[in-house]
């Protein structure tokens, strides 16, 4: 079993969609990042946290530790938003463990 | 500040041959990693320094494999010699401290023909 899963693989949405990106993990951790890999190939870590939620613009990442999942939510997603979203672990004395990501395409 | 800054952008090559991929941290970073992407296996850590001290090599592949970093400013990984399973996007990403958010640089996209 992976250390971190990834739904659904692909995702294509509509503009304007509200979309929900999710990642489930097995081991102990000290935080989560999600990460957007853009067409183009390069990585903007967008965020890390290790409870609670967070919010930056359209996006809003979410985590549960007892459950050991987290969510990434767009709203109003654009065309622009077409990425790989990559959830990715750290635990302590160690570094990121990686999903395999997932691939979203928004259409106009 | 100008980002993680990693050349060549590409490099194609014949297998046999040295490849030398190079990377220039965030001032002020201690931590250092250099990461694989393949489409089979997606991201996967290889190696990351702390302070210019290898910590974790253990996602290596080989002994063909090898990484430095003789200063705060700079890192190498090479590969020597090189073989076509080698072809994949390298990133090299820097951040403050020990799990805080990394900051990748663009890749170097390796060719090995």
């Amino acid at each position: 079993k992976n250390e971190v899963e990834q739904s659904p693989q692909n995702l294509t949405a509509q503009e304007g969609e509200f979309i929900t990106i999710n990642c489930s993990y097995s081991v102990g951790i000290s935080a989560l990042h999600w990460l957007q890999q853009h067409p183009g190939g390069g990585i903007v870590s967008l965020f890390m946290l290790s409870s609670g939620k967070k919010k930056h613009g359209r996006l809003i990442a979410t985590i549960n530790i007892q459950e050991k999942h987290s969510s990434l939510h767009i709203t109003a997603s654009h065309p622009r938003d077409s990425a790989v979203y990559i959830c990715a672990v750290s635990s302590y004395g160690q570094n990121f463990v990686f999903g395999p990501g997932t691939r979203l395409s928004v259409l106009p | 500040d100008a980002g993680v800054i990693q050349s060549p952008r590409h490099e194609v090559t014949e297998m046999g041959q040295e490849v030398t991929l190079r990377c220039k941290p965030i001032s002020g970073h201690d931590y250092l990693f250099w990461y694989r992407q393949t489409m089979m296996r997606g991201l996967e850590l290889l190696i990351y320094f702390n302070n210019n001290v290898p910590i974790d090599d253990s996602g290596m592949p080989e002994d063909r494999f090898s990484a430095k970093m003789p200063n705060a400013s700079f890192s190498t990984l090479k590969i020597q010699p090189s073989e076509p399973r080698d072809s994949a996007v390298y990133f090299c990403a820097s951040s403050f401290r020990e799990g805080q958010p990394q900051h990748f640089g663009d890749g170097t996209r390796l060719s090995i023909l």
